[in-house]
């Protein structure tokens, strides 16, 4: 157990519709990544919230959102899913420049 | 922006073996991080090592090593007496100590290992 903890492990939808993505951070992590990892491909650098405050986002598209709630867990809600969607999404936290990886959310979109 | 490339989509080792994989980036900056992780068959991203730009001493981890030169910003990975459950996706990424501090991944090397 890695510490971060992501929800759900999987998530099947269809097109059109609608999911949240939910990540709760390494206990005392104040950082947030969200990335996107397509099949076979390199992690995307989709967002960065840090203690309840947007601190950067990479290639995320307008149909995706998130946000940090106070207790630092995380959600990220996808909207309008298009088969394109599927990947494995990805939670990180980061202390001192040290990154801890969830285990992932893998989303098939049908 | 960083960019991250990784040559090699996939390499092949005898067990026990050497194997080095290797990576370049391009950056401006000259303070940054550098890793390495693997993804194996679990989809879990698990760090192998961590060099620090301004360190002139290559990282070591047990069985794995790192060639860092800054100036040919180049970044290899070596892998000695390979085993088995070292076959997974390996992946370098950059990380500035500016700005969001994200990680820039690279495509990944898919490394098996031949029994």
């Amino acid at each position: 157990d890695s510490g971060v903890t992501q929800t759900p492990k999987h998530l099947i939808t269809a097109t059109g519709q609608r999911v949240t993505l939910r990540c709760s951070p390494r206990s005392g992590d104040l950082s947030v990544y969200w990335y996107q990892q397509s099949l076979d491909q390199g992690l995307q650098f989709l967002i960065q919230y840090y203690n309840g405050e947007e601190r950067a986002k990479g290639n995320i598209l307008e149909r995706f959102s998130a946000q940090q709630f106070p207790d630092l867990h995380s959600e990220l809600n996808l909207s309008s899913l298009e088969l394109g969607d599927s990947a494995l999404y990805f939670c990180a936290s980061s202390v001192g420049g040290n990154y801890t990886f969830g285990s992932g959310t893998r989303l098939t979109v049908v | 922006a960083q960019t991250v490339t990784q040559s090699q989509p996939e390499m092949s080792v005898q067990e026990a073996e050497t194997v080095t994989l290797s990576c370049t980036y391009d950056t401006s900056e000259s303070d940054y991080y550098l890793f390495w992780y693997k993804q194996p068959p679990s989809r879990q991203m698990i760090l192998v090592i961590r060099q620090e730009a301004y360190k002139q001493q290559n990282a070591t981890e047990n069985r794995f090593s790192v060639n860092f030169q800054k100036a040919a910003k180049s970044f290899s990975l070596k892998i000695s007496d390979s085993q088995l459950g070292d076959a997974a996706m390996y992946f370098c990424a950059y990380r500035s100590l500016q700005g969001a501090q994200k990680l820039v991944f690279g495509q990944g090397t898919r490394l098996t290992i031949n029994p």
